[in-house]
C-alpha cells in the first residue's frame, strides 16, 4: 500500500498532459523490459513490454522507448488521466529466471 | 480465469510463529515466483519454480521455504518469523520457460504481512 511508496521520485501532471517517465536499467545483457503499474494495496499491473530488436513501441495510450546505447527505458501516457495515478516501475530479463526490477516513480495527476 | 490469488490478504504472526503464504494460478504457467517488497527498494526474488517439482533460489531467499507439488500451487514458507520479514509479498507466474529466462510475469494481489 501506501508504505511501499515511500522516498519514490514523485512526477506531477496536469490531466490531460502527456507523462514520460523514466527507467535506467542495469544489466547490458538484458534483452526484455516490461513496465508495471501498481496502485496503492495492489499488486503491480502489466502495461506494456518491448524486447532488445525494437526502439519503440505503442499500446493504447502508452509507449515505450528503448536506448540500449545509454540503457535507459522510458514510459509515455498520452493525454493523463486521474486513474493513471500510481507508481510506475520498470523491470528488466537479463536472460535469466530473474528479473531485475527498479524501485519505481509515483506519477500523480492534478485535476 | 481468476489470475494468480494469494491468501491470506493480511496477517500479523508473533517472532518465532510460522506460517503459510498460498499462491494459486489457473493460467497453466510453468513459471512461478515470491518477491518481496520493502519501503524505498525494488521487488525482491525470494524463490522461484520453472515447473512443479523445480525450485531454486533468489537473491533473499533465507528464512523462508517453497514447494512446487503442483503447477497451480507455489506457497512459501516461513519457519520462524522474524521482524525483518514484515513486507508485502507477492507471487508471480508467467508461461513459459525457455533458454532465455521467462516472459513476462503477472502478479497476484499481495499479502500484507506483520511481524511483531
Amino acid at each position: 500500500g501506501e508504505s511501499v511508496g515511500l522516498h519514490l521520485p514523485t512526477l506531477s501532471v496536469q490531466e490531460g498532459d502527456n507523462s514520460i517517465i523514466n527507467c535506467a536499467y542495469s544489466n547490458s545483457a538484458s534483452d526484455y523490459f516490461i513496465w508495471y503499474k501498481q496502485e496503492s494495496g495492489k499488486g503491480p499491473q502489466f502495461i506494456i513490454d518491448i524486447r532488445s530488436n525494437m526502439d519503440k513501441r505503442q499500446g493504447q495510450r502508452v509507449t515505450v522507448l528503448l536506448n540500449k546505447t545509454v540503457k535507459h527505458l522510458s514510459l509515455q501516457i498520452a493525454a493523463t488521466q486521474p486513474g493513471d495515478s500510481a507508481v510506475y516501475f520498470c523491470a528488466e530479463n537479463p536472460g535469466t529466471y530473474k528479473y531485475i526490477f527498479g524501485t519505481g516513480t509515483r506519477l500523480k495527476v492534478l485535476a | 480465469n481468476a489470475g494468480v490469488t494469494q491468501t491470506p490478504k493480511f496477517q500479523v504472526l508473533k517472532t518465532g510463529q510460522s506460517m503459510t503464504l498460498q499462491c494459486a494460478q489457473d493460467m497453466n504457467h510453468e513459471y512461478m515466483s515470491w518477491y518481496r517488497q520493502d519501503p524505498g527498494m525494488g521487488l525482491r526474488l525470494i524463490h522461484y519454480s520453472v515447473g512443479a517439482g523445480i525450485t531454486d533460489q533468489g537473491e533473499v531467499p533465507n528464512g523462508y521455504n517453497v514447494s512446487r507439488s503442483t503447477t497451480e500451487d507455489f506457497p512459501l514458507r516461513l519457519l520462524s518469523a522474524a521482524p525483518s520479514q514484515t513486507s508485502v509479498y507477492f507471487c508471480a507466474s508467467s508461461y513459459s520457460v525457455t533458454s532465455r529466462g521467462t516472459d513476462t510475469q503477472y502478479f497476484g494481489p499481495g499479502t500484507r504481512l506483520t511481524v511483531l
